[in-house]
């Protein structure tokens, strides 16, 4: 019931395309949804982070689609660059307790010129 | 300011050696985390420190594995008898502590990749 399912594994995106990766959760409990950025030889960085009181977040070029009842969420990365190429993790938490997160497991996304 | 630092980078172990891995979380931040990346893999939880609080263990994958956080601040992870299926990079991650429904951050060190031949 923990666990955050996390698709597709690999994604290739022409530059200015849109990239669009999902997540499903499990856990109702869970109330805080955040999507982290990794380059190579990094750590994670926080890029958006959505809770569900909400169906959409946008910053910038990426938005966060939230649905509640499917149990659902996902990023879309608009006018794709190159710079975009990083892995790219959900997670969710409870943010009733301590913040125990549960990742995804990653989308390696590669833009191409 | 500086952020989560982590030492080694890398470490190249034989199989059985014991490993000391370390991290240095943002000043003020009472919340540590350590997490497993293998190839190819999410991020797997291994432990929690917040301030005085009895860490939250639950994510070890056995015995060999232990971490300690001395004065609220530096934390050890230790890895004893080390195995090739050990070989991952190895997160930390601090954030403030939690306040209801406040849910910070975390930031993550760079990471050590951990390789046990």
């Amino acid at each position: 019931q923990q666990q955050v399912k996390q698709s597709p594994q690999s994604l290739i995106v022409q530059k200015g395309g849109i990239s669009i990766i999902n997540c499903a959760y499990e856990n109702t409990a869970f109330d805080y949804f955040p999507w982290y950025q990794q380059f190579p030889g990094k750590g994670p960085a926080l890029l958006i982070a959505i809770r569900p009181d909400v169906s959409e977040k946008k910053e910038g070029r990426f938005t966060i689609s939230f649905n509640k009842s499917a149990k659902q969420f996902s990023l879309h990365i608009m006018d794709s660059q190159p710079g975009d190429s990083a892995t790219y993790f959900c997670a969710a938490t409870n943010s009733g307790g301590y913040q125990k997160v549960t990742f995804g497991t990653g989308t390696k996304l590669q833009v191409i010129p | 300011g500086a952020g989560v630092s982590q030492s080694p980078s890398n470490k190249v172990t034989e199989k059985g050696k014991d490993v000391e891995l370390r991290c240095d979380p943002i000043s003020g931040h009472t919340a540590l985390y350590w997490y497993r990346q293998s190839l190819g893999q999410g991020l797997e939880f291994l432990i929690y420190f917040q301030g005085n609080s009895a860490p939250d263990k639950s994510g070890l994958p056995s015995d060999r594995f232990s971490a300690e956080r001395t004065g609220g601040s530096v934390s050890t992870l230790t890895i004893q008898r080390t195995q090739q299926e050990d070989s991952a990079v190895y997160l930390c991650a601090s954030s403030l502590p939690t306040s209801g429904r406040l849910t910070y951050e975390q930031y993550f060190g760079p990471g050590t990749r951990l390789t046990v031949t």
